[in-house]
């Protein structure tokens, strides 16, 4: 069976400063895809950011990076120059393979930005 | 561009009664998910459409629990009769899979509506 463990259950940040959220897999396919997403306390979903299993590189996007580490199966969010409004939970998610594209979602971290 | 729309926003109502919950895909958008969210529980499946077609509807609780998509930019999931229990934020959410299931199209949310069932 497929799993996301975030193990992190709440983090706290300097406004500023950058911050990793472990985000770590278990799966027996070759081929799967790695999702972030944002919820802030508003409550909708945000997309974040993509990683598949075959790209050579770290996905980045804008001050969102990931650190794929693909033999330790850990695709952790490094968040730069953290802002007040990035105060949010953070979920990890990975797409299914054989099960058509449903989505597995890890218990989140929930992240404070402070001043 | 509209993203996926949920209605309604929020949802109190007695238990024993029927709920009926709405989304609308983003236009284009040929897979469609619901989900339920729960502080216990965290983020579930509960049922996914390809192509207005339901392909897993593994994660549908019990059979209190129905989903439809009656055309490409409808769906509804229906709980009668509900239970306090029942209680959650639901989602619903769509997917761009002309470029494969396994291309890097992420599913795109709604707002969720939040039922309580007292």
């Amino acid at each position: 069976a497929q799993k996301i463990t975030q193990t992190q259950p709440g983090m706290f940040v300097q406004e500023k400063e950058a911050v990793t959220l472990d985000c770590t897999y278990d799966t027996s396919d070759p081929s799967y895809g790695l999702f972030w997403y944002k919820q802030p306390s508003s409550g909708e979903m945000i997309f974040l950011i993509y990683q598949g299993s075959y790209d050579q590189q770290n996905a980045t996007e804008g001050r969102y990076s990931l650190n794929f580490q693909k033999a330790r199966k850990s695709a952790n969010l490094v968040i730069s120059a953290s802002q007040l409004g990035d105060s949010a939970m953070y979920f990890c998610a990975m797409r299914q393979t054989g099960g058509g594209n449903k989505l597995t979602f890890g218990t989140g971290t929930q992240l404070k930005v402070e001043l | 561009d509209a993203g996926v729309i949920q209605s309604p926003r929020h949802e109190v109502t007695e238990m024993g009664q029927e709920v009926t919950l709405r989304c609308k895909p983003i236009s284009g958008h040929n897979s469609l998910f619901w989900y339920r969210q729960t502080m216990m529980r965290g983020l579930e499946l509960l049922i996914y459409f390809n192509n207005n077609v339901p392909i897993d509807d593994s994660g549908m609780p019990e059979d209190r629990f129905s989903a439809k998509m009656p055309n490409a930019s409808f769906s509804t999931l229906k709980i009668q009769p509900s239970e306090p229990r029942d209680s959650a934020v639901y989602f619903c959410a769509s997917r761009d899979n002309r470029a494969g299931v396994y291309s890097n199209q992420p599913q795109h949310f709604g707002d969720g509506t939040r039922l309580s069932i007292l």
